[in-house]
């Protein structure tokens, strides 16, 4: 398996355009994680899937994100419209029956 | 929020030395996960260790848990170059697979 694959890697864009991350998951593991990480406030869990359903959003920070899992091998984070303060490293992790996370290489996301 | 607290924050030792790093936590777990990121890197899994459980071992990793102190430690022995990395733990607080990161140790080996 090639693991968590994430796009992509880098992305730069101005303040008010949309940007879409994208993540395919481990084939077979049912449950998907959006985190974000910045030197300030460290690893942040943005919402998570179990077997495609949202479980959990409490950590999306406002309506401009949202994010999708229509089906077991594919999931997006959108933001809209982007900021400057939503520059941030982007992680998509996902597991199954709790055994650890396996994490994508991330996306750099800088809005300017 | 934060849900771990990792001690110290930076540490740099000799290759062929032992490293620990400490993990502090708040709430009642499930388990607890330490994971390692090198720059640049998605995190990697390491070792979990579950609430019934007090010590478990991997390779050089050993780990040990007192969930009376709401503590754990992640031992590296014989450090290598290689093992240069950020380390963090992560608790999952209600069996459901949701972790908490912790804020990570920096570990540097000077060769």
């Amino acid at each position: 398996d090639a693991g968590v694959i994430q796009s992509p890697r880098h992305e730069v864009t101005e303040m008010g355009q949309e940007v879409t991350l994208r993540c395919k998951p481990i084939s077979g593991h049912n449950s998907l994680f959006w985190y974000r990480q910045t030197m300030m406030r460290g690893l942040e869990l943005l919402i998570y899937f179990n077997n495609n359903v949202p479980i959990d959003d409490s950590g999306m920070p406002e309506d401009r994100f949202s994010a999708k899992m229509p089906n077991a091998s594919f999931s997006t984070l959108k933001i809209q419209p982007s900021e400057p303060r939503d520059s941030a490293v982007y992680f998509c992790a996902s597991t199954i029956g709790g055994e650890g996370y396996t994490f994508g290489s991330g996306t750099r996301l800088t809005v300017v | 929020s934060q849900q771990g607290e990792e001690d110290p924050q930076a540490l740099s030792i000799q290759e062929g030395e032992n490293a620990t790093m400490n993990c502090s936590y708040k709430t009642s777990i499930n388990n607890l996960q330490w994971y390692r990121q090198n720059s640049g890197r998605g995190l990697v899994h390491l070792i979990l260790i579950r609430s019934n459980e007090r010590e478990k071992h991997s390779g050089r990793l050993r780990v040990t848990l007192d969930t009376s102190k709401k503590s754990s430690s992640l031992l590296i022995t014989a450090s290598r170059a290689a093992d240069t990395a950020s380390y963090f733990c992560a608790t999952d607080n209600f069996g459901n697979e949701k972790l908490t990161f912790g804020t990570g140790t920096r570990l540097t080996i000077i060769p």
